[in-house]
């Protein structure tokens, strides 16, 4: 099974900041790699498919970028709405799986 | 616009079954893998099993292998997933979401809950 891991566990940050959200893989998962965020209550949204696609509605401050075992998603200028639990997935192999996630709060 | 609506969430003993449905509607179900992906209470996201367009190959976490069981009606446009052998560790909202791109998940039903409790 391919882990991963998603550093750091929480960030504290301010609106207007950038955050900067690592996800590391335990071995390659090529670009098969996914980003999600889910607000308190609410259902999980897909922000960037294939390391550095973004999704359907995904404002343009979200940027993924990374291959093989090393991804990061860059949130700019962050908005009140931005605080969230940001979730990597990958599914070059299965099983498919989430790293535990990143809590993004506010400052 | 895309809807997923699931249903069939409730309260079950341990060792009971339940079956979930999730009703696509808003794209064309028969061109898109589907799968389901579950969260247990204050924790994090945990794929379950996923289902190909032909209704025949499947894949499940070790978790659930043996005792889930995945199936789609690609005739009424729906997702089940069986659940039998049930435990504690299988409570969790339930989330049937539909295939993306690159091996992501690009729309996700508001999800069912199971409460496996005596």
């Amino acid at each position: 099974e391919i882990v991963l891991t998603q550093s750091p566990g929480t960030l504290s940050l301010s609106p207007g900041e950038t955050a900067t959200l690592s996800c590391r893989a335990s071995e390659s998962v090529t670009r098969f790699l996914a980003w999600y965020h889910q607000k308190p209550g609410q259902t999980p949204r897909l922000l960037i498919y294939g390391a550095s696609n973004r999704a359907t509605g995904i404002p343009a401050r979200f940027s993924g970028s990374g291959s093989g075992t090393d991804f990061s998603l860059t949130i700019t200028s962050l908005e009140p709405e931005d605080f969230a639990i940001y979730y990597c997935q990958q599914r070059s192999a299965w099983p498919a799986t989430f790293g535990p996630g990143t809590r993004l709060e506010m400052k | 616009e895309v809807q997923l609506l699931e249903s069939g969430g409730g309260l079950v003993e341990p060792g009971g079954s339940l079956r979930l449905s999730c009703a696509a509607s808003g794209f064309k179900f028969t061109n898109f893998a589907m799968a389901w992906v579950r969260q247990a209470p204050g924790k994090g996201l945990e794929w379950v099993s996923l289902i190909r367009v032909n209704g025949v190959e499947a894949y499940y976490a070790d978790a659930v292998r043996g005792r889930f069981t995945i199936s789609r009606d690609n005739s009424r446009d729906t997702l089940q997933l069986h659940l039998n052998r049930l435990t504690g560790d299988d409570t969790a909202v339930y989330y049937c979401v539909k295939d993306g791109i690159s091996g992501s998940w690009d729309s996700w039903g508001r999800g069912t809950l199971v409460v496996v409790s005596a």
